[in-house]
């Protein structure tokens, strides 16, 4: 069965800094992936995905990931981090089983100080 | 833009009570989807429709049930609320044939 880890619950960096969220998944098919973000009080938004194609996959507000199959991983990256960022943010996986679903991770807060 | 609404962004209900959470969605899609979000530990599917009339369960379906009548309308019935159901509550759409699903703002449901 397919499964989201996503490693810190709570990151914290400092404004300018660079963002480094991590995701590993497992998965028996070629995964899609998705990174959703949460901010407060509202719904998921999404920030990017992978599908096929390049590995790296540039989103939203300046976010990027990779896709790298060798490490079952997606981790979330942005160079400079800005006090907007600050929310939750969720890694997905497809669900292989059938009805196209995703399987999220736990998510992880991110909470940028000055 | 796709657009799916929720019909309350917080509720407060008595233990027992039977509740109800509604979206809708403007896109046509297919498919919709239920889940709830508790910290630590993400979103956890409820239910799933992909078609009028047609549900499946998801991965914590005990306590909850649901209703699609129309295509843009997806109910969860919560057929006697417990403490235990207090949670955000998210809905999701998304058309046939892809995986991106597309948020509401979510309920925060209290049951007190």
């Amino acid at each position: 069965a397919q499964s989201v880890t996503q490693l810190g619950s709570h990151v914290s960096v400092s404004e300018g800094a660079l963002v480094l969220l991590r995701c590993n998944y497992s998965s028996s098919v070629p995964p899609y992936l998705f990174w959703y973000v949460q901010y407060p009080n509202q719904g998921l938004q999404l920030l990017l995905k992978y599908t096929t194609g390049a590995t790296l996959v540039k989103g939203i507000n300046g976010f990027e990931a990779e896709f790298k199959k060798s490490e079952t991983s997606f981790h979330l990256t942005k160079p400079s981090a800005h006090m907007s960022d600050a929310a939750e943010y969720f890694c997905a996986v497809s669900d292989a089983g059938g009805y196209n679903k995703l399987i999220f991770g736990a998510g992880t807060r991110l909470a940028v100080h000055p | 833009d796709v657009k799916v609404t929720q019909s309350s962004r917080y509720l407060v209900k008595r233990t027992g009570e039977k509740v109800f959470l509604e979206c809708v969605q403007d896109m046509d899609h297919e498919n919709m989807f239920w889940y709830r979000q508790d910290p630590g530990l993400g979103l956890r599917l409820i239910y799933f429709s992909y078609d009028v009339k047609m549900k499946e369960k998801g991965d914590i379906p005990e306590g909850y049930s649901v209703s699609r009548e129309k295509k843009e309308r997806f109910s969860l019935i919560l057929e006697s609320a417990s403490t235990n159901q207090t949670s955000m509550y998210l809905c999701a759409s998304r058309p046939t044939a892809t995986y991106e699903q597309y948020f509401g703002p979510g309920t925060r449901l209290t049951v007190t």
